[in-house]
């Protein structure tokens, strides 16, 4: 059982639709991650939170609005997407960035946009 | 500009064998490693990491060995079994203070039975 929990597994959306992405975790851990992953690629950082503020944002474009809104929650809130968005969007955390620390990944929302 | 290649995307290797999967590193700032096992459908699990004061750690069947002067990791399995079979990453960060983890291309490891 991963710690990090994502949902929805898996989200068909339309380019007009509004939807969100959500992760959970409970590890106490004060930095969260958006990572977007496309077939046979490794996984891309989007945005990173520390201590629930926005950390970084990898140029990524608007229609991708990551939230956090408590230390244990992420969204990653989507809008007018295009169907090359479509990929695996992995959630992770970490303790924070003052110690080597690794990577705890959900298990991801396969995102299609048709 | 990949700053982490991996140059084997895939392997295979016979039961019992063992595997040893490559990764290759430019930058000289990277200060920590990471090795992560990927099974379809799944986010990638965590399996061993090495910091760059050291050159080898281990953790019952996986071993990490870092050249720094190479800028070269690489991941030893031994023995290797079936359930191995999956994707492995490596990654690396330039110290802390920094939040950007970043991936190799992946070597897909099949172990054949």
């Amino acid at each position: 059982d991963t710690e990090v929990t994502q949902t929805p597994k898996h989200l068909v959306m339309g380019m007009t639709n509004k939807k969100s992405l959500k992760c959970e975790q409970h590890m106490g851990h004060r930095a969260m991650y958006w990572y977007k992953q496309k077939a046979k690629k490794p996984p891309e950082l989007m945005f990173v939170y520390s201590y629930e503020k926005l950390s970084i944002n990898e140029s990524v474009p608007s229609r991708f609005s990551p939230e956090c809104p408590n230390s244990s929650l992420l969204n990653l809130h989507l809008h007018a997407l295009q169907p090359e968005d479509s990929a695996l969007y992995l959630c992770a955390s970490s303790q924070d960035s003052q110690v080597y620390s690794p990577l705890h990944f959900g298990n991801g929302t396969r995102l299609t946009v048709t | 500009d990949q700053q982490v290649k991996q140059n084997s995307p895939s392997l295979s290797v016979q039961e019992g064998r063992i595997s040893i999967l490559n990764c290759d590193y430019t930058n000289s700032m990277f200060d920590y490693f990471l090795w992560y096992k990927k099974y379809p459908a799944e986010g990638p699990t965590f399996l061993i990491s090495i910091s760059s004061i050291k050159d080898k750690n281990e953790d019952g069947r996986f071993t990490v060995f870092l050249n720094k002067s190479a800028k070269h990791l690489s991941l030893h399995i031994v023995p290797s079994q079936p359930g191995d079979s999956a994707v492995y990453f490596c990654a690396a960060i330039p110290g802390t203070g920094t939040y950007k983890y970043i991936f190799g291309t992946g070597t897909r490891l099949k172990v054949l039975a």
